[in-house]
Formats: structure tokens, C-alpha cells, sequence
């Protein structure tokens, strides 16, 4: 059964900090994901990866990096947080392309 | 005009009925098409491909219409446990990545 883990469950974190939310999956994915999801707005791809130490930016990669150093893990960071990144952060990853994503449970983050 | 556009719903049905949701999509060049399943503050879940021919798993059938570029979702004899939001999800052309494009999702609602 594929498993995907999120770092943390819910998150609340003052403006201007830097934050981590990592990811990581047990089933030799190639492809990993991270999404925000708002209400009304759905889920929007925030970057991705296909490879280790490879990432492209999705629809909205403004305010955001990402680092895949291990194939396993996928980590999301927050230069300075700002109070409009306050949402629910998703990780997925598929193992082809395009393919089935399975996501991690998320992480709530609020940015005070 | 979105990728993909959804009627957000939300839809209240009784137990029992019959439910149809629709979903259309902007790039005729898209090569899937899923539907995923999301239950209230959980993780999206594949619920089903969608084939140009059609398919079908227990109450639930999916239905692809290239030529009007819409996909469709069939629910048979609800239960309550249907209740949740269902997603509608396409992914890009041949090679044109492994990103998958979401609906912002129905909500359905089966009552007793």
C-alpha cells in the first residue's frame, strides 16, 4: 500500500519566518508533487519534481522553494512566511507520467 | 475559461437516488482523465480513470465525450458514505509533463 507522510498535521507560524514541510513516500516514486488547496480555488501545483535534485515550478511557485535531495523525500520551504500562504499544504507522488497521484494527509498551516 | 471547470454543488440527494455529475475541459489535446474523491478535511483519493470507452466499478460509471470535451460520473443507489467532494482531474497532452490539472470539485451531500 502506498504511503504517503507529511511532517506535520498542523502548523502555525509568524510572518517573516522560515518554514519546512517535508514529504516523504515509501514506494520508489519517481514524481512527487506539492499543492495548495483553498477554498473555491481548489488544489494548484505549487512545484514538482521527476528526479532527484530536479524540480520545475507549477502554476503558482512565487513565494516558494523546494529541494529533493533523496528520492523519498520532497521538502517544501516558506522563505519568510506571509499571512496569504496560510492554507492547507498536499504532497503526492506517482511512480509514471501522467499518472495516479496518492497524497499525504496534508498540513494545515496558519501564518499570523 | 478554467482547464477545468466543475458545478461546485453542492449536490443534496436522498439514499438511494441517483446522481450525475459533469466536468469539462478546455485542451482537446488532454490525455487522461480521473475522477478523485475527497472526504471533508481528508487527502484526494483516485476514485476512478476514465476511458474513452467508458467504464464502470460497482454504483459508479465514468463516461468521456472527446468531441464535446467532457467527462461525466454516474453514482447508482447513493449511500451515505458517498458524501464527500468528488474531483474532476485531467492531465496534459503527450509530453506535455506529468502535471494533473484539478477541477475545484463537487460536493455531494446523500441524506437519509
Amino acid at each position: 500500500d502506498v504511503k504517503v507522510t507529511q511532517s506535520s498535521r498542523y502548523l502555525v507560524k509568524r510572518t517573516g519566518e522560515k518554514v519546512f514541510l517535508e514529504c516523504v513516500q515509501d514506494m520508489d516514486h519517481e514524481n512527487m508533487f506539492w499543492y495548495r488547496q483553498d477554498p473555491g480555488l481548489g488544489l494548484r501545483l505549487i512545484y514538482f519534481s521527476y528526479d532527484v535534485k530536479m524540480k520545475e515550478k507549477g502554476d503558482i511557485p512565487e513565494g516558494y522553494s523546494v529541494s529533493r535531495e533523496k528520492k523519498e523525500r520532497f521538502s517544501l520551504i516558506l522563505e519568510s512566511a506571509s499571512t496569504n500562504q496560510t492554507s492547507m499544504y498536499l504532497c503526492a507522488s506517482s511512480l509514471t507520467q501522467p499518472d495516479t497521484q496518492y497524497f499525504g494527509p496534508g498540513t494545515r498551516l496558519t501564518v499570523l | 475559461r478554467k482547464e477545468v471547470e466543475q458545478d461546485p454543488g453542492p449536490f443534496n440527494v436522498p439514499e438511494g437516488a441517483t446522481v450525475a455529475f459533469n466536468c469539462t475541459y478546455s485542451n482537446s489535446a488532454s490525455q487522461s482523465f480521473f475522477w478523485y474523491r475527497q472526504d471533508c478535511r481528508k487527502e484526494p483519493k483516485l476514485l476512478m480513470s476514465v476511458y474513452s470507452s467508458g467504464n464502470e466499478d460497482g454504483r459508479f460509471t465514468a463516461q468521456l465525450n472527446r468531441a464535446s470535451q467532457y467527462i461525466s460520473l454516474l453514482i447508482r443507489d447513493s449511500k451515505l458514505s458517498d458524501s464527500a467532494t468528488y474531483l474532476c482531474v485531467v492531465s496534459p497532452p503527450t509530453g506535455g509533463g506529468n502535471k494533473l490539472t484539478f477541477g475545484t470539485g463537487t460536493q455531494l451531500k446523500v441524506e437519509l
